[in-house]
Order: C-alpha cells, then sequence, then structure tokens
C-alpha cells in the first residue's frame, strides 16, 4: 500500500507564476489535509478536504490560494500569482476517517521556492 | 484557539542516553489528542506516538515514552538508549473535539545525537 504521494518534490516558480502541488492520499483514504511549513516553523494547517467539499479552510489565505480533491485524481493545491513570501515546504496528509484520535498520514512534502 | 508551545529550539543527547523533550498546550477542550511527530532531514512526518487525554496511563513505544500531565498541561517526550537515528526535528500536536481533523503544531525541537 502506497503512502501519501506528493509531487514534485521541488518547485521552482518565479514572482507571479502559479503553482500546482498534487496529492495522491493513501489507498482508501478520503480526508486529505493540507499544511504549510515555513522556514525554522512548525506546520500550520491550511485546508481540509473530502472528495469533492472543502470541509475546512480556515487556515487557507483569503487571496491566490485554492484547493480541490475532485472524485477522480489527485488533490491538487494552486497559488496563483505567487510571491517570494510563497516559499515554503506544503505537506499533504491523509487519513481514512475523521475519529479525533485518528492518524494522519503525511507525504513528504514539496519545497515551494520563489525566484 | 488552541496553541501548543515547544520552548526548547535544540536539544543534545550522547548516544545510548535519555532525553526528554518538553511540549505543553493550551485547550478548554475535555476531549483530544496529544502527538509526537519526527522529522528527519528527508522530511517526511512520521507518528512517533499518541496519547489520548482521557487515558491517565502514559503512552509507550518501545523507547519512546511520554509524561502527560493533564491539569498542568505538559506532554513531553522521553526518548530511551538514544541512537543515531533519532536525530531529527521533533514536533509535538494537537487535535480536539472541536478542531476538526486539523492538527495544531508546535515550532518543533532539533534533537542532535552525539556519537
Amino acid at each position: 500500500n502506497a503512502g501519501v504521494m506528493q509531487n514534485p518534490r521541488h518547485l521552482v516558480r518565479r514572482r507571479g507564476q502559479e503553482a500546482r502541488l498534487r496529492c495522491s492520499p493513501m489507498k482508501g483514504h478520503s480526508h486529505v489535509y493540507w499544511y504549510r511549513q515555513l522556514p525554522e516553523e512548525g506546520l500550520k494547517f491550511m485546508v481540509y478536504l473530502q472528495k469533492e467539499n472543502i470541509i475546512d479552510e480556515s487556515g487557507m489565505p483569503k487571496e491566490r490560494f485554492s484547493a480541490e480533491f475532485p472524485k477522480e485524481g489527485p488533490s491538487i493545491l494552486r497559488i496563483q500569482q505567487v510571491v517570494r513570501g510563497d516559499s515554503a515546504a506544503y505537506f499533504c496528509a491523509s487519513s481514512p476517517e475523521i475519529r479525533t484520535g485518528a492518524e494522519a498520514f503525511f507525504g513528504q512534502g514539496t519545497r515551494l521556492t520563489v525566484v | 484557539a488552541q496553541t501548543v508551545t515547544q520552548s526548547q529550539p535544540e536539544m543534545s543527547v550522547q548516544e545510548a542516553e535519555t532525553v526528554t523533550l518538553s511540549c505543553t498546550y493550551d485547550t478548554s477542550e475535555s476531549d483530544y489528542y496529544l502527538f509526537w511527530y519526527k522529522q528527519p532531514p528527508s522530511r517526511q512526518m512520521i507518528l512517533v506516538i499518541r496519547q489520548e487525554a482521557y487515558k491517565q496511563q502514559n503512552a509507550t513505544e518501545n523507547r519512546f515514552s511520554v509524561n502527560f500531565q493533564k491539569a498542568a498541561k505538559s506532554f513531553s517526550l522521553k526518548i530511551s538508549d538514544s541512537q543515531l537515528g533519532d536525530a531529527a526535528m521533533y514536533f509535538c500536536a494537537y487535535r480536539g473535539e472541536t478542531s476538526g481533523s486539523r492538527l495544531t503544531f508546535g515550532e518543533g525541537t532539533q534533537l542532535t545525537v552525539n556519537p
């Protein structure tokens, strides 16, 4: 059973370009979470999705950021018109259920560098 | 809002010795889980141990154990017989009954293991 797969591992974008980060959850997992890790900091929650639904986007910046988890295919985190401050590691996690103690399995992250 | 605080940005330990990493949290919830995650240089987030708030018995996983003090809102991680492979960033995390599935992370403690 493959783990949570994120791609690309590294992404370089110029200021003003769009960044698309992909996350394929573990097989059988229908809950996906995105976190952002700025340099020298802990992970900060961004958004929680189930198939075709955004459940909690309270951690998402109001502009330029969007996320989706379609019925078929991976979850996508999209950042439009990237700025230097968007440079960070973006982690995806998945779990099979919403139970409070359920383990969230993390991908290896995508390191976005904006130049 | 829940907060998680790790007051030790860096710690070091001699191989085969014991080290304790500190974590405190703030919450008004009564039902929650606490986690310790390990992040080695590969950036992969690995669950080390979890504790259910309503269980008084401290969780143990092989060389890893916690000291959970609910009244003091303290959740420290003890690593016994430290090994070189334990060197990593360690994050304390909280998930509560009303916070959905999001994890709230501390800022992390960088652990160095000296041979």
